[in-house]
């Protein structure tokens, strides 16, 4: 059975960094088969891709947020981590991590998401 | 990249049929046929409800179906029911910005 857990703070202050990480269980972070991103959704507001990281290590980042943001992974640990940096009040949103198959262009797993707020 | 177009809100009774639309560009949905569908309840993961435009996932009732025209794909929800009631967001791939989302349909069972 495929799970996707989020973990990370729940308030974090303008201009502060973001380290948000996704334990996956089911699957292997090194398998080809899958891999995973990371998507946002403020409050009454649109999901929005944010970051994805290929079994090979292969990364891709939305255009808009790409100066801020890194995706990696620790295999050994199953997990993705994604930090984000010079946060601001806009950017409080429920994160979610999901799981997408290898040469696919959905997400068919996804964590329950964790929800951060900024604000000083 | 744009989010894709989404009425706000669309409802029915139990029993009927309803059809949630999401409309791109000819740089998204028009070009490819990789629209998925989420279910989003309050507190609870997302759900794949259909992939690659009209494929739904084992476990998804054969009441949602997916389908598009031009730069427009539809959710359709057949025999309406009242756990059916949730948030849904459609996803394009968008080539270099890969994935693009919908503005969200909030669904209401009357």
């Amino acid at each position: 059975q495929v799970t996707l857990k989020e973990s990370g703070p729940v308030l974090v202050k303008p201009t502060e960094t973001l380290t948000l990480t996704c334990t996956v269980s089911g699957f292997s972070l090194s398998n080809a088969k899958m891999g995973v991103s990371w998507i946002r959704q403020p409050p009454g507001k649109a999901l929005e891709w944010l970051a994805h990281i290929f079994s090979n290590d292969e990364k891709s980042y939305s255009t808009s947020l790409k100066s801020r943001l890194t995706i990696s992974k620790d295999t050994s640990k199953s997990q993705v981590v994604l930090t984000m940096t010079n946060m601001d009040p806009v950017d409080t949103a429920t994160y979610y991590c999901a799981a997408a198959p290898a040469r696919a262009y959905y997400f068919d797993y996804w964590g329950q998401g964790t929800l951060v707020t900024v604000s000083s | 990249q744009s989010a894709l177009t989404q009425p706000a809100s669309v409802s029915g009774s139990p029993g009927q049929s309803i059809t949630i639309s999401c409309t791109g560009t000819s740089s998204d949905v028009g070009s490819y046929n990789l629209v998925s569908w989420y279910q989003l309840h309050p507190g609870k993961a997302p759900k794949l409800m259909i992939y690659e435009g009209s494929k739904r996932p084992s476990g998804v009732s054969n009441r949602f179906s997916g389908s598009k025209s031009g730069n427009t794909a539809s959710l359709t929800i057949s025999g309406l029911q009242a756990e059916d009631e949730a948030d849904y967001f459609c996803c394009s791939y968008a080539g270099s910005s890969p994935y693009v989302f919908g503005t969200g349909t909030k669904v209401t069972v009357l």
